[in-house]
Parts: structure tokens; C-alpha cells; sequence
């Protein structure tokens, strides 16, 4: 049973461009949910997807985007990228409104 | 408002030890708690969890405790082994939200 997958593993990118992070999540569950982790820090809540729309949405600016498939994966998309936003960004899956999260090992995006 | 905090930053353990970790919440809402290991390069993996009607609860060689009246909240992790060394976050979830709203963590480091 595949736990949760997120691609790609790193990424460099330049600030200004945009990037798109991926998340499978773990089968069964039909909920996402995407953190950033500042080097040292916990992760914070970005926003949470469930039946293909956003259901609520931590302090991040619109820059920050998203969507979930048919298939229950889900995309980051973060616009005009800043040197502030390099951090691991991390997916977690849950089943909806039940407490039982898995996080995959992430995404280490750096803006250069 | 919402916050999540702990003690102390780092630790360090001789081996066979005992270890506690603690955590400060600040939001009387929270009715859910989880403490994560993290382990370098890899996301948080789930520990043990404890709802706000509980006071104690107990797992393979940890305990969490959870003190309302002065919103506390530990880890124990009993006979310390080298494979416990990572960064400990506890994690809340406030009474009708769905997110996790961590706490900064603590590196714990097993002496051999």
C-alpha cells in the first residue's frame, strides 16, 4: 500500500518563474493537504483540498495556488517565486473530516 | 490565537534513558493532538495522538500526557535508542478546523 508521493524530490528554481509540486496520496484517502517548512521551523498550514476544491487556506499569499483531480492527487502551483519561498513543501493526506494524517517526504524547492 | 510551542529547542540523551519533550498550546479550542518525528530529508511520521478528553495515553515505549489546566503537553519516550534521534513536533487541531498547526520542534540526539 503506497503511502504518499510527492515529486520532484528538489528543485532549483529562479526567482520570478513559477513552479508546480505533485502529490499522490496515500490510497484510500480523499483529502490534501500542502505545508511549507522553513529550514528549522514546523510546517504551516498553506491549504487544504477535498472534492476538488479548496475547503480552507492558511496565511499565504495568492501567488500560492492549487488543485486536486478526479483522482484525488493535487498540485502546488506557487506564482512570481521569492527567495522567501524556498522550504520543504510537504503533502499530507487524510480522509475526509477524520484526524489521521500522512505526510510524504516532500519537496526541498529552492529559489535562487 | 493560534499558537503551538515547545520548551526547549534541542536535546540530548544518553542511551537507555528516558527522554520528555514538552509542548505549550495556547488555544483552549484544541481538541486533537498529535506528537511527529522527522527524520533528516524525510516528512513527519506519526507517533501518538491524544484527543482533548483524555489525559494520558500510551503507545510502544511512549507516552503522551496532556495537562488542560495549563495547556501542556509531552512526549515520553521510554529506554532511548539511537534510532530515536530526529526533531519532535507536536501538532493541535482546533475544534472544527482541519489542519495541523505546529510547533516549532525539538532535535533530540541520542549519546551513545
Amino acid at each position: 500500500d503506497a503511502g504518499v508521493t510527492q515529486s520532484p524530490t528538489h528543485l532549483i528554481k529562479t526567482r520570478g518563474q513559477q513552479v508546480t509540486l505533485r502529490c499522490s496520496p496515500k490510497s484510500g484517502h480523499d483529502t490534501v493537504s500542502w505545508y511549507q517548512q522553513a529550514l528549522g521551523q514546523g510546517p504551516q498550514f498553506i491549504f487544504q483540498y477535498y472534492e476538488e476544491e479548496e475547503r480552507q487556506r492558511g496565511n499565504f499569499p495568492d501567488r500560492f495556488s492549487g488543485h486536486q483531480f478526479p483522482n484525488y492527487s493535487s498540485e502546488l502551483n506557487v506564482n512570481a517565486l521569492l527567495l522567501g519561498d524556498s522550504a520543504l513543501y510537504l503533502c499530507a493526506s487524510s480522509l475526509h473530516k477524520v484526524y489521521g494524517y500522512t505526510f510524504g517526504s516532500g519537496t526541498r524547492l529552492t529559489v535562487v | 490565537g493560534e499558537s503551538v510551542g515547545l520548551h526547549l529547542p534541542t536535546l540530548s540523551v544518553q542511551e537507555g534513558d528516558n527522554s520528555i519533550i514538552n509542548c505549550a498550546y495556547s488555544n483552549s479550542a484544541s481538541d486533537y493532538f498529535i506528537w511527529y518525528k522527522q527524520e533528516s530529508g524525510k516528512g513527519p511520521q506519526f507517533i501518538i495522538d491524544i484527543r482533548s478528553n483524555m489525559d494520558k495515553r500510551q503507545g510502544q515505549r511512549v507516552t503522551v500526557l496532556l495537562n488542560k489546566t495549563v495547556k501542556h503537553l509531552s512526549l515520553q519516550i521510554a529506554a532511548t535508542q539511537p534510532g530515536d534521534s530526529a526533531v519532535y513536533f507536536c501538532a493541535e487541531i482546533i475544534q472544527g478546523a482541519q489542519k495541523l498547526v505546529f510547533g516549532q520542534g525539538t532535535r533530540l540526539t541520542i549519546n551513545p
